[in-house]
């Protein structure tokens, strides 16, 4: 167990439809980071907060947003679903908004399959 | 943009013997890097890094080398154990102070028995 934690493992759901993905980020961490791993690729970066402000910006569609809580939980929103969407969303964590000393940490990750 | 690739995308190799997992990247001005094992069904998980400013490091098992020259990056893993059967990623966090990590498509290593 990594520590971060992300719900629902998994999620299926039609086109056009809303969901949102959640993260709970390693105790004393205050940044959290979403990642998209499409079938066979690497992770792409969409969007990090760091104690609740938004801090940097991926590739992210503007069908997609996210927030961070004050309680240091994050959501990642997803709408008008298409199928192309389906995919595995990770979520990291680390006590400072870096990634260096490896201070990154996923969790499992919520596969999303959009039909 | 910017990319970080990877020159195989499978390698098979038998158990107890060497393997070793290469990189490259496209943006000269990067100077920290993480080679990252994702086994099935799991998030990526650290295996080590290595700084710009370095050419070589070594962990329990694995070694990072880097080539600042070429641009390229590799992960040697001694004595490949079953365990060691996953997708392996590298990743570039690009210029100082970039707080994303940019990840390679990944190698699948399979250790035969």
């Amino acid at each position: 167990d990594s520590g971060v934690t992300q719900t629902p493992k998994h999620l299926i759901t039609a086109t056009g439809q809303r969901v949102t993905l959640r993260c709970s980020p390693r105790s004393g961490d205050l940044s959290v980071y979403w990642y998209q791993q499409s079938l066979d690729q690497g992770l792409q970066f969409l969007i990090q907060y760091y104690n609740g402000e938004e801090r940097a910006k991926g590739n992210i569609l503007e069908r997609f947003s996210a927030q961070q809580f004050p309680d240091l939980h994050s959501e990642l929103n997803l709408s008008s679903l298409e199928l192309g969407d389906s995919a595995l969303y990770f979520c990291a964590s680390s006590v400072a908004p870096s990634p260096w000393g490896g201070s990154y940490t996923f969790g499992s990750g919520t596969r999303l399959t959009v039909v | 943009g910017e990319s970080v690739g990877l020159h195989l995308p499978t390698l098979s190799v038998q158990e107890g013997d060497n393997s070793i997992i290469n990189c490259a990247y496209s943006n000269s001005a990067s100077d920290y890097f993480i080679w990252y094992k994702q086994e099935s069904g799991k998030g990526p998980q650290f295996i080590i890094d290595i700084r710009s400013n370095m050419d070589k490091r070594q962990g329990q098992r694995v070694t990072v080398l880097l080539n600042k020259t070429v641009k390229h990056l590799s992960l040697q893993i001694a004595a490949t154990q079953p365990g060691d059967s996953a997708v392996y990623f590298c990743a570039d966090s690009g210029n100082f102070g970039n707080e994303k990590l940019t990840f390679g498509t990944g190698t699948r290593l399979t250790i035969i028995p």
